[in-house]
């Protein structure tokens, strides 16, 4: 595609409930990110994709937290059992390769936990 | 791990002035220093970037300036326009041997240009 494609752009769910969040990448981008955006926080890295493996999750908060990539391109990140304190943007980014620091992010996944 | 302080917070000028942010960091490793833009409802969009092994990168406008000894680099923008105005973020890669996109970043500076 053109560029990093995120769905939904925006989500409100209450507390307790799963929520899935979806990154489409730049077509050929073989690594993909997620960042998750908060006032308080500001900018932070959540987990890290080459292909479908994640070599580094390190930043992923919570085992509330997951994320899985399928067939090389899209992913999924999954949040169980939200906290008010999980709304954020949640931001989808790739690059051309493992080597490659470049990144294009998407336009974000605003989340709110009521 | 690595830490990124960025100043200041909020920036104000008038269009045709340079805008000058500043960013230092603690992780010595750390050998990849980009600067992101962020426009309101928008991603952050990479505008200039600089390695370890120079000092300084210009493209049109916007000019970077790294400090290996002080641990500490700038971004310069000069003739600012209107569409200058955003939410600027400086990063540093978490070295440690990796060289992949996992990125510190600094809190960030709202640009203001006014006309």
């Amino acid at each position: 595609g053109a560029g990093v494609s995120q769905s939904p752009s925006n989500k409100v769910t209450e507390k307790g409930k799963d929520v899935e969040l979806r990154c489409d990448p730049i077509s050929g981008h073989t690594a993909l990110y997620w960042y998750r955006q908060s006032l308080g926080q500001g900018l932070e890295f959540l987990i890290y994709f080459q292909g479908n493996s994640a070599p580094d999750k390190s930043g992923l908060p919570s085992d509330r937290f997951s994320a899985e990539r399928t067939g090389g391109s899209v992913s999924t990140l999954t949040i169980q059992r939200t906290q008010q304190e999980d709304s954020a943007v949640y931001l989808c980014a790739s690059s051309w390769g493992p080597t490659n620091e470049k990144l294009f992010f998407g336009s974000g996944t605003q989340l709110s936990v009521l | 791990g690595e830490n990124v302080e960025q100043h200041p917070s909020t920036l104000s000028v008038q269009e045709g002035d340079s805008a000058v942010i500043k960013c230092t960091y603690s992780d010595s490793a750390s050998n990849y220093f980009p600067w992101y833009k962020q426009e309101l409802g928008k991603g952050p969009q990479l505008i200039i970037d600089i390695r370890s092994n120079v000092g300084e990168k210009k493209d049109q406008r916007i000019a970077v300036t790294l400090n290996k000894t002080a641990k500490h680099f700038s971004l310069h923008i000069t003739e600012t326009q209107p569409e200058d105005s955003a939410v600027y973020f400086c990063a540093a890669n978490n070295a440690g041997g990796t060289s992949y996109g996992k990125l510190t970043f600094g809190q960030g500076t709202i640009l203001t240009v006014h006309p």
